[in-house]
C-alpha cells in the first residue's frame, strides 16, 4: 500500500539513451512534483504539477519533459541522457499548496539513475 | 528564492546522548518542515511548524520553531542508532517546498 511509488528503482544506462521514470501516488493529492538530488545530497526542485498542470519548471534541460495523464500520475521522460544526469530523482505528491502552504510533501523511495 | 542553513553538516554521537540541529532560513519562514532521509529511501516527514514558538515532538524528537529568528531546530534526546540518517528542512517556497542541505547523523552504538 505505499502512498508514493516510483518504478525503477535503479536505472543504468548509456550517454545518449532515452529513459522515462514512472511515479504514482494513492494519497488522493492533487499536486505532484519531480526533485533531483545530486551526489552532495542537496535536493532541489525540478517539476511541479497541479491537477496535471506544470505549475513550476525551475532551469532544468529542455531533455526533460514532465507527462502528467492524470492527477495520480507523473513520469519523467529523459532524452539523449548526459553524465550529469546521473542523480537520485525523487517523486513528491501533496494537497494544494501556496506560498503560505501547510501541506507537507509524500515523497517515494527515488530513481538512482546512472549515466556510464 | 528561499534559502535554507542547516547546521551542523554532519554530526556524530555516542549512544545516549543528546544533539541538536539548525536551520536558518535567509526569508520569513510560514511553514517549516522536518525529514528524515535513510541511505536509499525516500524522505520521511517528521513534523511540520507552523506558528512562532511552536513545538513538536515524535518519540524522542523535538522541533521548535523562532519565527522571528528565522530559525527552527531539532532536538533528539538519547540519541540510538535508528536515528542515524540525513535530516532535511524545508520550507514553503512558490508552490513547492525548498530544502536545505541536510545534516548526516551517525550514531555511535
Amino acid at each position: 500500500d505505499t502512498a508514493v511509488s516510483q518504478t525503477p528503482k535503479y536505472l543504468v544506462t548509456q550517454m545518449g539513451n532515452d529513459k522515462s521514470i514512472k511515479c504514482e501516488q494513492n494519497l488522493g493529492h492533487d499536486t505532484m512534483y519531480w526533485y533531483k538530488q545530486d551526489s552532495k545530497k542537496f535536493l532541489k526542485i525540478m517539476f511541479s504539477y497541479n491537477n496535471k498542470e506544470l505549475i513550476i519548471n525551475e532551469t532544468v534541460p529542455n531533455r526533460f519533459s514532465p507527462k502528467s495523464p492524470d492527477k495520480a500520475h507523473l513520469n519523467l521522460h529523459i532524452n539523449s541522457l548526459e553524465l550529469g544526469d546521473s542523480a537520485v530523482y525523487f517523486c513528491a505528491s501533496s494537497h494544494h499548496r501556496t506560498p503560505r502552504g501547510n501541506s507537507p510533501l509524500h515523497f517515494g523511495n527515488g530513481t538512482r539513475l546512472t549515466v556510464t | 528564492s528561499q534559502e535554507l542553513e542547516q547546521s551542523p553538516q554532519s554530526l556524530i554521537v555516542q549512544e545516549g546522548k543528546n544533539l541538536t540541529i539548525n536551520c536558518t532560513s535567509s526569508k520569513t519562514l510560514y511553514g517549516l518542515y522536518w525529514y528524515k532521509q535513510k541511505y536509499g529511501e525516500g524522505l520521511i516527514f517528521l513534523m511540520m511548524l507552523q506558528k512562532g514558538g511552536e513545538e513538536k515532538s515524535h518519540e524522542k524528537i523535538t522541533a521548535k520553531l523562532d519565527e522571528k529568528k528565522q530559525q527552527s531546530s531539532l532536538h533528539i534526546t538519547a540519541s540510538q542508532p535508528s536515528h542515524a540518517g540525513i535530516y532535511l528542512c524545508g520550507a514553503d517556497g512558490n508552490n513547492d517546498m525548498r530544502f536545505g542541505a541536510g545534516t548526516r547523523l551517525t550514531v555511535k552504538p
